[in-house]
């Protein structure tokens, strides 16, 4: 079973641009969450998605957004980057979402590196 | 709100050592804990889990308890290895409110030959 794909793999853009990052879950998972990995803040969840719904979501600036197709794929998209936007962005998969259980079965992506220069 | 604080890093063992990262948390309710692995280049797999008071999780050598009257969740392993290096996050997720992972800051440990 192919695990959790995200791409780009890599990403350099400049302040003021904007970027969109993709993640296609585990076959028949249908949550996927969003985390920014930064060096100083460290693991920081963005936003779940379940069903094509936005079911929760982190204290992030509107700048950050996302959505959910309707074959479970995932894109997140940032607007108008800063520097500070520079980190590793992870994406996870689960079968379910709403209980403590389905973390059990969460499974994490490679990340996309985003630099922001 | 919820919260995990995780012993800082780096830490550096030589191999066969004992090893044991201090991870204690903040929570309402009865939250469930994880520590999750991160080898280089690679995303976060999760190492093993505990869902409730006394519940002690393993796998590949390493142990965490869930300790409810000193919030803690140490993860130990008694004889590392090269191949454990590796940074490794402590997490939790609420029973109550929003149910999202809450992280610890991460520790990375690199063990030497």
């Amino acid at each position: 079973k192919a695990g959790v794909t995200q791409t780009p793999r890599y990403l350099i853009k400049t302040r003021g641009q904007q970027v969109t990052l993709s993640c296609s879950p585990i076959s028949g998972h249908r949550s996927v969450s969003w985390y920014q990995q930064t060096p100083g803040q460290g693991l920081q969840f963005l936003f779940e998605y379940f069903s094509e719904t936005q079911r929760n979501k982190g204290n992030f600036p509107g700048r950050f957004s996302g959505r959910q197709f309707s074959n479970s794929r995932s894109e997140m998209n940032v607007s108008t980057l800063e520097l500070g936007d520079s980190a590793l962005y992870l994406c996870a998969s689960s079968l379910e979402a709403g209980t403590a259980s389905s973390y059990n079965e969460q499974f994490f992506g490679p990340g996309t590196r985003l630099t922001v220069l | 709100g919820d919260s995990v604080t995780q012993m800082e890093g780096p830490v550096t063992l030589s191999e066969e050592a004992f090893l044991t990262i201090n991870c204690t948390y903040t929570a309402t309710g009865y939250p469930s804990l994880f520590w999750y692995v991160q080898y280089p280049g690679e995303g976060l797999q999760l190492l093993l889990k505990a869902t409730k008071a006394d519940d002690k999780g393993s796998n590949k050598g390493f142990e965490a308890t869930y300790r409810k009257e000193t919030t803690s969740f140490h993860l130990e392993k008694g004889s590392v290895q090269v191949s454990d290096s590796a940074v490794y996050f402590c997490a939790l997720i609420s029973t109550f409110g929003n149910e999202k992972l809450t992280f610890g800051t991460g520790t990375r440990l690199t063990i030497i030959p």
